[in-house]
């Protein structure tokens, strides 16, 4: 099993409708999380940190689900700008070189 | 943002020469990284810094070296290029919450 797991996709979401897209992870002492965007040929930027209880911001939830190892990341309302590479982070020790994972991302085409 | 810039931004250059990368921070973050995005690879560490004078090696740290001087410098060395060196070059910078803030990236061509 791969350190840190995303369906490449892309997933093509008519604007407006609802998406949601999961990171495995396969190290279960993992300690936090993060979910990043990347626009094209552009730099990630951090999107949000997941925490254990789950977090909300406007229309961007993510979850950790622990016993299956993955987190989660829903978007509501999907907008034209949306469309990006959408990259898991997964920190078993903080900034210890080995221990921030990155996915390899997935790709959210936003169609009008 | 974050106070992070990289240059130069794009360099062409030929196979056999060397080539450095500055990444330079205003934010006194303890921890900097240089990474590598290629297609199908997604972002790779190259090497990363925990101090001034504190470096180490990342996975794909072969052909590379660093330096950090100062807190606010980190450079990326290419002792001598080649074409698989070709690739987008992030650096960012941390401090112990673990969440990244990238540079915009240098663009390298190795003909």
């Amino acid at each position: 099993r791969k350190e840190v797991e995303q369906d490449p996709g892309p997933f093509n979401v008519p604007e407006g409708a609802t998406v949601a897209f999961n990171c495995t992870y396969s190290n279960s002492a993992s300690q936090s999380f993060f979910w990043y965007r990347q626009d094209c040929r552009k730099e990630p930027k951090l999107l949000m940190s997941v925490y254990s209880s789950g977090n909300e911001d406007g229309r961007f939830t993510a979850q950790l689900n622990r016993a299956s190892q993955y987190i989660s990341l829903l978007i509501r309302d999907s907008k034209l700008s949306d469309s990006a590479t959408y990259l898991c982070v997964v920190i078993g020790a903080l900034n210890r070189d080995d221990k921030i994972i990155f996915g390899k991302g997935t790709r959210l085409h936003i169609l009008p | 943002d974050a106070g992070i810039t990289q240059s130069p931004r794009h360099k062409v250059t030929e196979t056999g020469t060397p080539v450095t990368l500055r990444c330079h921070q205003t934010e006194n973050h303890r921890y900097m990284y240089w990474y590598r995005q290629d297609p199908g690879h997604g972002l790779r560490l190259i090497h990363y810094s925990y101090g001034v004078k504190d470096t180490d090696k990342g996975e794909v740290s072969d052909g590379y070296s660093v330096s950090r001087s100062k807190t606010e410098d980190f450079l990326l060395t290419l002792e001598s290029a080649t074409s698989s060196q070709t690739s987008v070059y992030f650096c960012a910078i941390s401090e112990d919450t673990g969440e990244l803030f990238f540079g915009e990236g240098s663009r390298l061509t190795v003909l």
